[in-house]
């Protein structure tokens, strides 16, 4: 299957601090997916992207579509405490309708 | 807010046994879908299910395990034997118009 390379791993950040994270694919994908998911839950949709080029935002999160359809970001400014999980990216490229989901960014926030 | 449902929230069976995971999609959705995630892993793609058929597959997704719409508003997984591998939490999920998938809560298998 597809391979989506989440970076960093982990992250172990002080509350107030911003997170970059970034997603990249070895193929073109054209719908970009965000989601953070708390132990023992399922993942929660956070951001959805369409097309190149697009910067959505979600409160204090945004992310991007790479120009090159094979990467995705997603930022949170100022984080708080209950920002801590887990968080994937997904994407789905044309020639099919399924998901692909990264290795997952493990994201602490030291209070 | 519409939301996927998924029954039972855990489920302990014996190894060989079938074992029966149940989902209630958003109701406007079209395609369906079961994720697994094995512990400490990433979410990974079962199946994938449009127009009371399967759409996709992947390779886990061996002859031990189909999938059904029984009625228009459940969606099923049936593992019909069990193994210890197959101890994992199973996502069902859904998208509709906007193509944002939204998951359910989840049902976690363990296998003995």
């Amino acid at each position: 299957g597809q391979q989506l390379n989440q970076s960093p791993q982990s992250m172990f950040i002080q509350e107030g601090e911003d997170v970059s994270m970034n997603c990249t694919s070895s193929s073109i994908f054209n719908t970009w997916l965000w989601y953070k998911q708390d132990p023992g839950e399922g993942p929660v949709l956070l951001i959805a992207l369409y097309k190149a080029g697009e910067l959505t935002s979600n409160g204090r999160l945004t992310a991007q579509f790479g120009i090159t359809r094979k990467d995705s970001f997603l930022n949170i400014s100022a984080s708080i405490p209950s920002d801590v999980g887990i968080y994937f990216c997904a994407g789905r490229s044309n020639t099919g309708n399924q998901f692909y989901f990264g290795t997952g960014t493990s994201l602490t926030v030291i209070p | 807010e519409p939301e996927v449902t998924q029954t039972p929230s855990h489920q302990v069976t014996q190894m060989g046994q079938e074992v029966i995971l149940r989902c209630v999609p958003i109701s406007n959705h079209l395609y369906f879908y079961w994720y697994r995630q094995i512990l400490g892993q990433k979410v990974e793609f079962l199946v994938s299910f449009y127009n009371n058929e399967i759409s996709e597959k992947s390779e886990i997704f061996d002859d031990q395990f189909s999938v059904e719409r029984p009625d228009g508003s459940n969606f099923t997984l049936k593992i019909r034997s069990t193994k210890l591998e197959d101890s994992a939490m199973y996502f069902c999920a859904s998208t509709g118009p906007r193509v944002e998938l939204f998951f359910g809560e989840g049902s976690r298998l363990t296998v003995l």
